[in-house]
C-alpha cells in the first residue's frame, strides 16, 4: 500500500494569512503515460462528510474558491490556502488514487489564530 | 447534483453483521461510474473499504476482504455494504461515495452524509 504522510498535524493561522499543508507519498503517484499525478485533496468540516477540493494534484473542483490551490509532483505535494477565511476551519486530507487500495493521509487540522 | 444517503442500524452487536444501504438520487447507477464505501473511526482518519462498478464488479481493501461484501441494486438505485463478524474496532462513521472519472483508480467526488455505527453489546 502507498502510505500518505501529512504535515503538520495541525496549523494555526491568522485570518487572511497563508496556510500550507504538505503531503508526502511513500512512492511516486505520477503516471508518465498521461502526465498526471493521482493525488486529491479534501476538506472535512466538523460533523460533515469530506468535500473534494482538488484532484489530479492541482485541478480545482467546480465551485471551490480560487484561494485553494494544489501543487507538487511525484511524491511531494502541497495544498495552499492563500488567504485563510473563517469558513476554512476544517481538517484537510490528501488521497492517492494511483494504485489500489486508495489511501488517505492522516489529516491536518487548520484553525484560526 | 448527485446525492447519496446512507441508512442502517446505528448499533450492532459484536460478532454480528453490519449492514448499510446507500440510496443514490439524481443519477442512475446503471449509467456508469464506480461507487465506494469509506469509513472513519471517531476522531480518526479515512479508510477505504471497497468499491463496486455498476456492473457489479467489486474491489475490496485487502485488510477487510475476508469480511466484507458490497453489492449494487440498479432497480432500487442503491448500493449496500455488509461487514461480517464485527468488533469494536469496526465502530465508525461509514460513508458511501462516487468515484469521479468513471475509473476505479479515482478520487471521490460525491459523498453521503455518513452513518455512525457503533459495535457494542
Amino acid at each position: 500500500d502507498i502510505v500518505m504522510t501529512q504535515s503538520p498535524d495541525s496549523l494555526t493561522v491568522p485570518l487572511g494569512e497563508r496556510a500550507t499543508i504538505n503531503c508526502k507519498s511513500s512512492q511516486s503517484v505520477f503516471f508518465s503515460s498521461n502526465n498526471k499525478n493521482y493525488l486529491a485533496w479534501y476538506q472535512q468540516k466538523p460533523g460533515q462528510s469530506p468535500k473534494l477540493l482538488i484532484y489530479w494534484a492541482f485541478t480545482r473542483e467546480s465551485g471551490v474558491p480560487d484561494r485553494f490551490s494544489g501543487s507538487g509532483s511525484g511524491t511531494d505535494f502541497t495544498l495552499t490556502i492563500s488567504s485563510l477565511q473563517a469558513e476554512d476551519v476544517a481538517v484537510y486530507y490528501c488521497q492517492q488514487y494511483y494504485s489500489s487500495p486508495p489511501t488517505f493521509g492522516g489529516g491536518t487540522t487548520v484553525e484560526i489564530e | 447534483q448527485v446525492q447519496l444517503q446512507e441508512s442502517g442500524p446505528g448499533l450492532v452487536k459484536p460478532s454480528e453483521t453490519l449492514s448499510l444501504t446507500c440510496a443514490v438520487s439524481d443519477y442512475s447507477i446503471s449509467s456508469g461510474y464506480y461507487w465506494g464505501w469509506i469509513r472513519q473511526p471517531p476522531g480518526k482518519g479515512l479508510e477505504w473499504i471497497g468499491s463496486i462498478y455498476h456492473s457489479g464488479t467489486t474491489y475490496y481493501s485487502p485488510s477487510l476482504k475476508s469480511r466484507v461484501a458490497i453489492s449494487v441494486d440498479t432497480s432500487q438505485n442503491q448500493l449496500s455494504l455488509n461487514l461480517y463478524s464485527v468488533t469494536a474496532a469496526d465502530s465508525a462513521v461509514y460513508f458511501c461515495a462516487r468515484l469521479g472519472g468513471d475509473i476505479l483508480t479515482s478520487y471521490f467526488d460525491y459523498w453521503g452524509q455518513g452513518a455512525l455505527v457503533t459495535v457494542s453489546s
